[in-house]
């Protein structure tokens, strides 16, 4: 059985440029979630899909979107990048809408310059 | 709005010392509590849920609604419980609101 993945690890980026983020969940999940976690801080809900459709959103701008594809992996996507959207990325993974508890991936680590 | 406090930040104990993690929440209903944890350059991982009233690695949580509190706790500190603890809530899909953690250092 294999955990949740994301890709890349490291991404630094340019003010304005757009991002693309990538999750791998773990096999048998069919809901994902994203958090943003900024220096010091706990992570922060962004959203989650469930079955390839978005299914809860946090507090973030619709500059920050998403998919999930017929696998269950997913994609996190930032446009018009601020650099106070500097933070690591995590995913999680899970069956039945969290029910379960949710497996985290690693993060990727975004620095906006 | 739902919201997690924890106010330490960091907290320091002596190996098999009792060990005692706070968290606050506040929300509107009947919120499930979480217990994550991330020790060093691992991802974060469950340790605990209040539904389950599991024991896990020594440590457990009692939901006290009256007081809105879920405090993890431990009777004797070890050297490898020294990780970041976050709190967390949620509910209906699971989508979680996290407290901003506390930093555990058990002491050898």
């Amino acid at each position: 059985e294999t955990g949740v993945t994301q890709s890349p690890t490291h991404l630094i980026k340019t003010r304005g440029q757009q991002v693309t983020l990538r999750c791998s969940s773990q096999s048998g999940h069919n809901t994902v979630s994203w958090y943003q976690q900024a220096l010091g801080q706990g992570p922060q809900f962004i959203f989650q899909y469930y079955r390839e459709e978005e299914n809860g959103r946090g507090n973030f701008p619709p500059r920050f979107s998403g998919l999930q594809f017929p696998n269950y992996s997913s994609e996190l996507n930032v446009n018009a990048l601020e650099l106070d959207d500097s933070a690591l990325y995590l995913c999680a993974s899970s069956s039945a809408l969290g029910r379960g508890g949710y497996t985290f991936g690693s993060g990727t680590r975004l620095t906006v310059v | 709005a739902q919201r997690v406090t924890q106010p330490e930040k960091l907290l320091s104990v002596f190996k098999g010392a009792p060990v005692e993690l706070k968290c606050n929440y506040s929300y509107s209903g009947s919120p499930e509590l979480f217990w994550y944890v991330q020790y060093s350059r691992q991802r974060l991982q469950l340790l605990l849920r209040h539904i389950s009233r599991e024991s896990i690695k020594g440590f457990t949580a009692d939901l006290n609604k009256g007081e809105t509190s879920f405090h993890l706790k431990k009777p004797f500190a070890q050297e490898e419980d020294s990780a970041m603890y976050y709190c967390a809530t949620g509910a209906g899909s699971y989508q979680l609101t996290f407290g901003k953690g506390t930093k555990l250092s058990v002491i050898p």
